[in-house]
């Protein structure tokens, strides 16, 4: 069965600090799409990175970096330098190829909520 | 210009009203789904449509039916509300959906059941 799992509940850092929210799956696919979104206070729902199973290349956009790990199922999300504006609630999820059986739902994890204090 | 919109952002009504929320998105997107967000802000797939046909329905109350009157169009409409039906309704689309597209999510309709 398909399942994303955050441990973490909640994080609180002070500004500046580097945060990693975690995030591990499970699938029996080989074929499979990890993403992550971020829900500020606002609550829209922003996308932040999509990544394909066969794609394990860790990618950094400014502050933001993502470890992929598929000997361990996870895909950890790290802020550099967090800010203020950073706080908000991050959700990583889970989609699975047509080819599956699945069909282009989005499983999501948990969320995690982060807090950063000035 | 909004990509995904969603209309009303805040609904709240009375247990048993029935109400619609509608969604239009301007990507050019063939799939649209419905999320429910719930209290405790987990995320969970309610229906999806690809070219106005149904693909997923996801063990949901007869209450809700989807209408897709054209691909840019997803509906939600709520028969006989219920108290448990409080939440955040998320409409989203994807270019296709069945190879993991992003799915880009419109803003939310906060419903409250009184």
């Amino acid at each position: 069965a398909q399942k994303v799992t955050q441990a973490q509940t909640e994080i609180s850092v002070v500004e500046k600090e580097d945060v990693t929210l975690d995030c591990v799956y499970e699938t029996r696919d080989t074929t499979y799409y990890l993403f992550w979104y971020k829900q500020p206070p606002s609550g829209e729902l922003v996308f932040l990175i999509r990544r394909n199973s066969f794609d394990e290349q860790n990618e950094i956009s400014g502050r933001y970096s993502w470890n992929f790990q598929k000997s361990t199922s996870s895909f950890n999300f790290t802020i550099t330098a967090s800010q203020v504006v950073d706080s908000a609630v991050y959700f990583c999820a889970l989609s699975e190829s047509w080819s599956s059986g699945n069909t282009g739902k989005l499983i999501f994890g948990q969320g995690t909520t982060l807090q950063v204090k000035p | 210009d909004t990509a995904v919109s969603q209309t009303p952002k805040y609904l709240v009504t009375q247990m048993g009203n029935d109400k619609s929320i509608k969604c239009e998105q301007n990507l050019g997107h063939d799939t649209m789904y419905w999320y429910k967000q719930d209290s405790k802000k987990f995320l969970k797939i309610m229906f999806s449509y690809n070219n106005k046909e149904l693909i997923i329905n996801e063990t949901v109350p007869n209450r809700f039916s989807p209408k897709s009157p054209d691909k840019a169009h997803l509906n939600l409409h709520i028969n006989s509300l219920e108290l448990g039906d409080s939440a955040v309704y998320f409409c989203a689309s994807s270019q296709e959906g069945y190879r993991g597209e992003t799915q880009y999510f419109g803003p939310g309709t906060r419903l409250l059941v009184l």
